[in-house]
């Protein structure tokens, strides 16, 4: 079975630029999390969907941010515009469920730079 | 709120030593606690788990037992190997339906 597919691997950009990273879930998953991981902060979650719902986006740094789930199969987070202190690296994790006694399955991530 | 703090890191040790990385944890149920390993340039994936308290979750050598009493969830392996290399992060989720609440991780590096 395939696992959590992100893309781009990695990603290059200057100050100011638009960047969309982009995520396939599990298939059959109901939940689906974003993460951004740096040295300094560790990993926070941004947001998470339930059913393609967004349940809580409180982690989301400030409006530059935004996330969507337009189906089960597909979620994007969209940076805009990017700024030096997003670098970091961003994964994408599903679920069968959000909590409980389920396993989070993450994606290899994004590995973000920006000049 | 739900928290975990682990042990800070990093953790170096040669190869065959015992490792134990801390975990205790604050919550206001009866969560399911985890350990994820992350291997340099990948993401997280589960290590093991215990859903309730007495559990042990073991996988590769690595064991942790669930204890209520104490609020722990200490990871151990008896011998570790440089292929052990890797930042360990313990977790819980309660019974809420809420995401995994992660500590900050413990880089373990193992030399041969």
């Amino acid at each position: 079975d395939a696992g959590v597919i992100q893309s781009p691997r990695h990603e290059v950009t200057e100050m100011g630029q638009e960047v969309t990273l982009r995520c396939k879930p599990i298939s059959g998953h109901n939940s689906l999390f974003w993460y951004r991981q740096t040295m300094m902060r560790g990993l926070e979650l941004l947001i998470y969907f339930n059913n393609n719902v967004p349940i809580d986006d409180s982690g989301m740094p400030e409006d530059r941010f935004s996330a969507k789930m337009p189906n089960a199969s597909f979620s994007t987070l969209k940076i805009q515009p990017s700024e030096p202190r997003d670098s970091a690296v961003y994964f994408c994790a599903s679920s069968p469920v959000a909590g409980g006694q389920e396993t989070q399955y993450f994606g290899p991530g994004t590995r973000l730079l920006v000049l | 709120g739900d928290s975990v703090t682990q042990m800070e890191g990093p953790v170096t040790l040669s190869e065959e030593a015992f490792l134990t990385i801390n975990c205790t944890y604050t919550a206001t149920g009866y969560p399911s606690l985890f350990w994820y390993v992350q291997y340099p340039g990948e993401g997280l994936q589960l290590l093991l788990k215990a859903t309730k308290a007495d559990d042990k979750g073991s996988n590769k050598g690595f064991e942790a037992t669930y204890r209520k009493e104490t609020t722990s969830f200490h990871l151990e392996k008896g011998s570790v190997q440089v292929s052990d290399s890797a930042v360990y992060f313990c977790a819980l989720s309660d019974s809420r339906n809420t995401p995994l609440v992660f500590g900050k991780g413990t880089r373990l590096s193992v030399i041969a």
